[in-house]
């Protein structure tokens, strides 16, 4: 268990449907992440969170949606995704956006695969 | 801006023999390092930082880097490598600028062979 929880662990969607992924920590982070893995690609930074309000949008198509209701949780809410969309999504947390020393906590990701 | 550059893709060992994973960064401004390690289907852990002070870090798994300024480097060692430690490994930067962003390199995957 890393401090940061995320659910589901294995997602299977059709390209229709709506679905949200969960990040929950309970480190007294105040910066939460997005990450996308892909197959032989470098980690992608989607979604960047300080302080509950979002600072940073990579260029994300508008079929991924953040939420970030408090410090603690952190949700992507997908619709209409396309099969490239298939990756390992990764959250994580830090102490804050200014404060780098201490890295980031990583959770176990969600394995998203889309039919 | 800075970057990361791990420059093997793939490493390949025997078990029981040494191994270095290789890293470079480049930044304009004073970095903090990591060494991240991903094993199959799991997200990623951290192994070891460089902050400041001593430029050999020890970390967790009987690992460990030596920061290079000069060089800008921050090689991973083990000396005896298991079966176990057979996974991904990320090399990190973060700068002390405005924009403290974790930057990572590509990834290293070390196999680790009977």
């Amino acid at each position: 268990e890393t401090g940061v929880t995320q659910t589901p662990r294995h997602l299977v969607m059709g390209m229709t449907n709506k679905k949200s992924l969960k990040c929950e920590q309970h480190l007294g982070h105040n910066a939460m992440y997005w990450y996308k893995q892909s197959a032989k690609k470098p980690l992608e930074l989607m979604f960047v969170y300080n302080f509950k309000e979002q600072t940073e949008n990579n260029s994300v198509p508008s079929r991924f949606s953040p939420e970030c209701p408090n410090s603690s949780h952190l949700f992507l809410h997908l619709h209409t995704l396309q099969p490239e969309d298939s990756a390992l999504y990764l959250c994580a947390s830090s102490q804050d956006r200014e404060t780098g020393g201490g890295g980031y906590t990583f959770g176990s990701g969600t394995r998203l695969t889309v039919v | 801006a800075q970057s990361v550059t791990q420059l093997d893709s793939q490493v390949p060992v025997f078990e029981e023999a040494p191994v270095e994973l290789r890293c470079n960064y480049s930044s304009s401004v004073s970095v903090y390092l990591f060494w991240y390690v991903q094993y199959p289907n799991q997200g990623l852990q951290l192994l070891l930082k460089y902050l400041s002070g001593s430029t050999l870090v020890k970390g967790i798994n009987g690992f460990e880097a030596e920061f290079n300024k000069s060089q800008t480097s921050f090689h991973l060692r083990k000396p005896s490598v298991h079966i176990s430690d057979t996974a991904e490994y990320f090399c990190a930067v973060i700068s002390s600028g405005s924009a403290r962003q974790l930057t990572f390199g590509s990834g290293t995957q070390l196999t680790v062979l009977p």
